[in-house]
């Protein structure tokens, strides 16, 4: 079956600790994005890209990397400039279908939970 | 960064019961206008995904309606069931390739 798979689930982070969070699509989507979800908020974008080797920041990327030098793959860094990682992190993709890719559904893998040790 | 609103940010409702709850989002520079429903321990899925100015889009006993001039979107769910406690996100599409979400109304299906 077609789908995103996001690992590890969990995650915990040491201080000044880079850490990377993997997510992998097999559903030959053109775009992917990166999400982080903080407890009573909404998710909010970190990343996003639409082809590959090409990402655009989302509006809460400082402390955060990625790239993209595979259509399945889009990994995402925290790096150690990100003072407050605790959160739970989705990846999405979408296709780009006939129109533009903003009227198709966004495709979400199960998450990432990062804890600072 | 845009401001989408969504409310309730939680409500109980009687199984059998129907409800609906709202998302407001800028009125210019629209685009599309995506609901997701988001169940525990399970990835957000997607509802509906709304272009025009009063479209109605429905899914069994879901539906949506969509006002672009006035900037709002109402999820409705008709004879509520156990299985339709989730959180339902709702995400704005204006400039750029790229969505803003609202905070997501939690619902709760008592039986």
């Amino acid at each position: 079956d077609g789908g995103i798979t996001q690992s590890p689930k969990y995650l915990f982070r040491k201080e000044g600790q880079n850490v990377t969070l993997s997510c992998e699509q097999n559903l030959n989507h053109d775009a992917m994005y990166w999400y982080r979800q903080d407890p009573g908020q909404g998710l909010r974008l970190i990343y996003y890209s639409q082809i590959v080797n090409d990402f655009q920041k989302g509006d809460i990327a400082e402390g955060y990397s990625v790239s993209r030098e595979k259509k399945e793959s889009f990994p995402l860094t925290v790096t150690s400039a990100q003072k407050n990682p605790t959160a739970f992190y989705l990846c999405a993709s979408t296709a780009r279908g006939r129109g533009d890719i903003r009227n198709q559904p966004q495709h979400f893998g199960d998450g990432t939970r990062l804890s600072i040790l | 960064i845009l401001n989408v609103e969504q409310s309730p940010q939680s409500l109980h409702v009687q199984e059998g019961d129907s409800t609906n709850f709202t998302c407001s989002f800028p009125s210019s520079n629209f685009y599309a206008l995506h609901w997701y429903r988001w169940e525990t321990a399970k990835s957000p899925e997607a509802l509906f995904v709304m272009t025009l100015n009063g479209d109605e889009k429905k899914k069994g006993r879901i539906s949506a309606t969509l006002n672009t001039k006035e900037g709002y979107s109402y999820l409705y769910i008709k004879g509520s069931q156990p299985e339709d406690s989730a959180t339902y996100l709702c995400a704005f599409a204006a400039a750029g390739n790229k969505l803003t979400f609202g905070g997501g109304t939690r619902v709760l299906v008592k039986p």
